[in-house]
């Protein structure tokens, strides 16, 4: 069982605040890394794809990297606002393109106004 | 974007009844769709992957007869939880592969909130 840990579980920041958290994940095999941004009664949507040792990825004020060696993705979110508040899901996937998401946990973000 | 609905968002049912989730996906063709559960404080877990007009695969651990997958066209897929009972309370997800996009991005309902009495 292939075991993804997102850390930390939530996180309450204050209007303004940059943050980031972590996805680790086992490296053997690896694929693809991807990134979710899931609100309370949403659908989750997807934000990055990354496959490649050394990615970044950036949309707006969140970004992404990707260390595929040592197994883990940082996601950074700069002047955090409310409405960035939701939880934030990774998902790695092996073996090729058809390689089944396998999900962390999550980390519930929450912005203060 | 890519938009996927999932019809009903809650449902209430008693034990022994048989429940039906349909998920579409409403502006693109999806060959491959996936069914997810996630129990409290759990991570989503993949449950089947569904093949239009083939068999569905299920996950180790999985009941194929308890938990029916139907994918007849490439919008629609169904998951029918048959004789529910409590313990099979969660909130069940499905999601699209964008056959005409790249392969490896999948696009989500909204999910299904099931409560078994």
């Amino acid at each position: 069982i292939l075991n993804v840990e997102q850390s930390p579980q939530s996180l309450h920041v204050q209007e303004g605040d940059s943050t980031n958290f972590t996805c680790s994940f086992p490296s053997s095999n690896f694929y693809a890394l991807h990134w979710y941004r899931w609100e309370t009664a949403k659908s989750p949507e997807a934000l990055f794809v990354m496959t490649l040792n050394g990615d970044e990825k950036k949309k707006g004020r969140i970004s992404a990297t990707l260390n595929t060696k040592e197994g883990y993705s940082y996601l950074y979110i700069k002047g955090s606002q409310p409405e960035d508040s939701a939880t934030y899901l990774c998902a790695p996937t092996y073996g090729g393109s058809q390689g089944n998401l396998i999900f962390g946990k999550g980390t519930k973000l929450s912005v203060k106004p | 974007g890519a938009v996927v609905s999932q019809h009903p968002s809650r449902v209430i049912c008693k034990s022994g009844t048989s429940v039906k989730i349909e998920c579409r996906s409403l502006d693109f063709q999806a060959t491959t769709m996936f069914w997810y559960r996630q129990f409290p404080k759990q991570s989503l877990m993949l449950m089947a992957t569904s093949n239009e007009g083939s068999k569905a695969t299920y996950e180790q651990g999985v009941e194929k007869d308890k938990f029916l997958i139907n994918h007849a066209s490439l919008t629609l897929s169904t998951l029918t939880v048959t004789s529910a009972h409590p313990e099979d309370s969660s909130f069940y997800i499905c999601s699209a592969r964008d056959s005409g996009g790249m392969a490896d991005t999948q696009y989500f309902g909204p999910g299904t909130r099931l409560t078994v009495l």
